[in-house]
C-alpha cells in the first residue's frame, strides 16, 4: 500500500519569507496528488491537484504555487508568505480504481 | 465547493451506535459518496464509500437512500477513539477526481 511522506512536520516562518513543502509517495505509480490547507478549527481547503508530471491545477488563486517534478513528488511553494498562510498543510494521493484518498501526516506552518 | 450538508456536531454514548447523516441532494448519477474522519492534528483517514448500494466494512456501514440524496454513516459500537471530525464527500469523476471537504461533523463519544 502507498505511504505519503511530508516534511517538515512543523515550521515557523516570518512574513515575507519563502516556503517550500515537499511531499513524496511510496508504493504506487502515476498517482493523482493533492495539496490541502486546513486553518485552525476549519475544514480542508483544496489548493492544488495534479494528474501527472508537470500538470498542476489550481483551485484557489493565492500566493502559493505547486510543482510536480517527478511522478511521486509534489512541492508546495511560496515566494513571500503572508500571515494568512498559517495552517495545517496536507498532501494526499489517490490511486486505484476506487480512488479513495490517502493523506500524509501534514505540516503545521505558523507564519509570524 | 463542497456539495454536502452535515450537522456541525453530535454526541454518542460509548458502546452505542453512532449515526452520522449527510445530505447530498444535488448528487449526480455517477458520483460516489465517500466518508473520511480526522482525528485532531492528523491527516484524514478513509472510512468507506458507495455509489448506490449499502456498504459495510470493518470500520463502518454506509446507508444510501434510494434517491441517493442522503446517506448515513453508522459506527456500530462507538468507542472513545472514534471521537473525530467526520467528513461526507461527493466525488466528482471529472478532471482529476477532486475531493471537496466541507466542515464535517464533530463527533464526541462520551464515556
Amino acid at each position: 500500500s502507498q505511504t505519503i511522506h511530508q516534511w517538515p512536520a512543523t515550521l515557523v516562518q516570518p512574513v515575507g519569507s519563502p516556503l517550500s513543502l515537499e511531499c513524496t509517495v511510496e508504493g504506487t505509480s502515476n498517482p493523482n496528488l493533492y495539496w490541502y490547507r486546513q486553518a485552525a478549527g476549519r475544514g480542508l481547503q483544496l489548493l492544488f491537484y495534479s494528474v501527472g508530471i508537470g500538470q498542476i491545477s489550481s483551485e484557489v488563486p493565492q500566493n502559493l504555487s505547486a510543482s510536480r517534478p517527478q511522478d511521486r513528488q509534489f512541492i508546495l511553494s511560496s515566494k513571500k508568505l503572508l500571515l494568512s498562510d498559517s495552517g495545517f498543510y496536507l498532501c494526499a494521493c489517490t490511486t486505484g480504481a476506487n480512488y479513495e484518498q490517502y493523506f500524509g501526516p501534514g505540516t503545521r506552518l505558523t507564519v509570524t | 465547493d463542497a456539495k454536502t450538508t452535515q450537522p456541525t456536531s453530535m454526541d454518542c454514548a460509548e458502546g452505542r451506535a453512532a449515526n452520522l447523516p449527510c445530505n447530498h441532494s444535488t448528487i449526480s448519477g455517477n458520483e460516489y459518496v465517500y466518508w473520511y474522519r480526522q482525528i485532531h492534528s492528523q491527516g484524514p483517514q478513509y472510512i468507506i464509500h458507495g455509489l448506490k448500494n449499502n456498504e459495510t466494512n470493518e470500520m463502518a456501514s454506509l446507508i444510501i437512500t434510494e434517491d441517493r440524496k442522503s446517506s448515513t454513516l453508522i459506527l456500530p459500537h462507538a468507542t472513545l477513539r472514534d471521537t473525530a471530525v467526520y467528513y461526507c464527500i461527493v466525488r466528482s469523476p471529472n478532471t482529476g477526481n477532486q475531493f471537496y471537504f466541507g466542515t464535517g461533523t464533530s463527533l464526541t463519544v462520551i464515556p
